[in-house]
């Protein structure tokens, strides 16, 4: 079983238009990190948000925003009037705490999002 | 402050060759990680150090693929002998502790194995 999975292979939307990309994932742990990092076609992975299991505040960064419930196993993200340039590949990654001590992470199929001019 | 450096970034080789990759971690890093991402997927974690010690190597196919970080610092990844199902981008991250664990990756090095 997929410990993340993001069911959304690619999404295509027109300049403008809000988007959300989905993210559930698996864990029998209580404590874990959960993350989103954006690929853009150069190839390198960027750090976008990191939430702790602890923290179901949502958050707010200008157009981004990320819905986190425990109740659903899901860490949503949103992007509010796409661009052009939001144009990517975008991972959810939860990191558990393995028994030998240290976090592993474990990366989503991604979901490709392409905006349209 | 200088990112994650990778190389190369394009190997061709020959299945059955072997190929080595090098990555440096931002200055000051104590994990580094080393990372599979075959075309259409997410990342699969190969290998976990940190500082100059293995934290987690569980998905490492270790018959084929080896890994070093001798000095703490920079640190290789090896394929010998390479076959084609190999042919992947290798990624390599690093973060600043163990619990601080936002990666910063490098730009990745794209192999084709023929």
């Amino acid at each position: 079983a997929q410990k993340v999975t993001q069911a959304q292979t690619e999404i295509s939307v027109v300049e403008k238009e809000d988007v959300t990309l989905d993210c559930v994932y698996e864990t029998r742990d209580t404590t874990y990190y959960l993350f989103w990092y954006k690929q853009p076609p150069s190839g390198e992975l960027v750090f976008l948000i990191r939430r702790n299991s602890f923290d179901e505040q949502n958050e707010i960064s200008g157009r981004y925003s990320w819905n986190f419930q425990k109740s659903t196993s899901s860490f949503n993200f949103t992007i509010t009037a796409s661009q052009v340039v939001d144009s990517a590949v975008y991972f959810c990654a939860l990191s558990e705490l393995s028994s030998g001590g240290s976090y592993i992470p474990t990366f989503g199929r991604g979901t490709s999002l392409i905006v349209h001019p | 402050e200088a990112g994650v450096a990778q190389s190369p970034r394009y190997k061709i080789i020959e299945k059955r060759q072997s190929v080595a990759f090098w990555c440096n971690p931002i200055s000051g890093h104590a994990t580094l990680y080393w990372y599979q991402q075959i075309l259409g997927q997410g990342p699969k974690l190969l290998i976990q150090f940190q500082n100059n010690g293995v934290v987690d190597d569980s998905q490492l196919p270790k018959d084929r693929f080896s890994a070093e970080r001798l000095k703490g610092v920079d640190s290789t990844l090896k394929i010998q002998p390479a076959k084609l199902e190999d042919s992947a981008v290798y990624l390599c991250a690093s973060s600043a502790t163990l619990a601080k664990n936002i990666q910063y990756f490098g730009a990745g090095t794209r192999l084709s194995v023929l």
